[in-house]
């Protein structure tokens, strides 16, 4: 049973235009949202994340949106560049005993073309 | 500027051997996991460390066994590897906190195939 869940396993965006990536989990005791970004053959490294005490965090070109009552969060990327194009996992943490723990969504793989 | 690295990064083995995967950080964190990632799939938490002489199994333990003699270290076992094991696998670590205020960070995989 996935609790967390991207849906699109790969995503196409002209160079300079808006990338959206979404996540939705199932499991209602998360409260922490991260985004790991993964270039080939090199681990995954943090991007952002979000508090479920918010609804938006921005970081540059990056923002999170968070929406607790549909259980979904979307990664915005604005404008959009070639180097951006890696695998983007959607990750969770629960509160409470063992919260560094995450649960990982399967990956979007983002395209950007030049 | 290290940060986390994993040895090796590439090994073939064949059904039944033994082998294992090593882990090194030089930032000081406390914690410490071990992942694997599939096609397809997310990476799944194998055993995770929260200091020291202290080990904990994760979502997909079975097969393998760990240990953190050494702060810096954070070793994964195999004992009789089974092609089901063919993955690659990520080896992370963090400061202690919660998620978003320390978050992990991975070593470059290493990447094993079971024959």
């Amino acid at each position: 049973d996935q609790q967390v869940k991207q849906n699109s396993p790969s995503l196409s965006v002209q160079e300079g235009r808006i990338s959206i990536l979404n996540c939705d989990y199932t499991n209602s005791m998360f409260d922490y949202f991260l985004w790991y970004k993964k270039y080939p053959a090199e681990g995954p490294t943090f991007l952002i994340s979000i508090s479920s005490i918010k609804d938006k965090n921005e970081d540059g070109r990056f923002t999170v949106f968070l929406n607790k009552s549909a259980k979904h969060l979307s990664l915005h990327i604005v404008p959009s560049q070639p180097g951006d194009s890696a695998v983007y996992f959607c990750a969770a943490s629960a509160r409470g005993a063992g919260s560094y723990q995450l649960t990982f969504g399967k990956g979007t793989k983002l395209s950007v073309i030049p | 500027n290290a940060g986390v690295t994993q040895t090796p990064k590439f090994r073939v083995l064949k059904t039944g051997q033994s082998m294992t995967l090593l882990c090194a950080q030089d930032m000081n964190h406390e914690y410490m996991y071990w992942y694997r990632q599939d096609p397809g799939m997310g990476l799944r938490l194998i055993h995770y460390s929260v200091g020291e002489g202290t080990t904990a199994k994760g979502e997909v333990p079975d097969g393998y066994n760990v240990s953190r003699l050494k702060k810096q270290n954070f070793l994964l076992g195999l004992e009789s590897a089974a092609p089901s094991q063919t993955s690659v696998y990520f080896c992370a670590s963090s400061k202690p906190g919660t998620a978003p205020n320390q978050p992990q960070h991975f070593g470059d995989g290493t990447r094993l195939s079971i024959l």
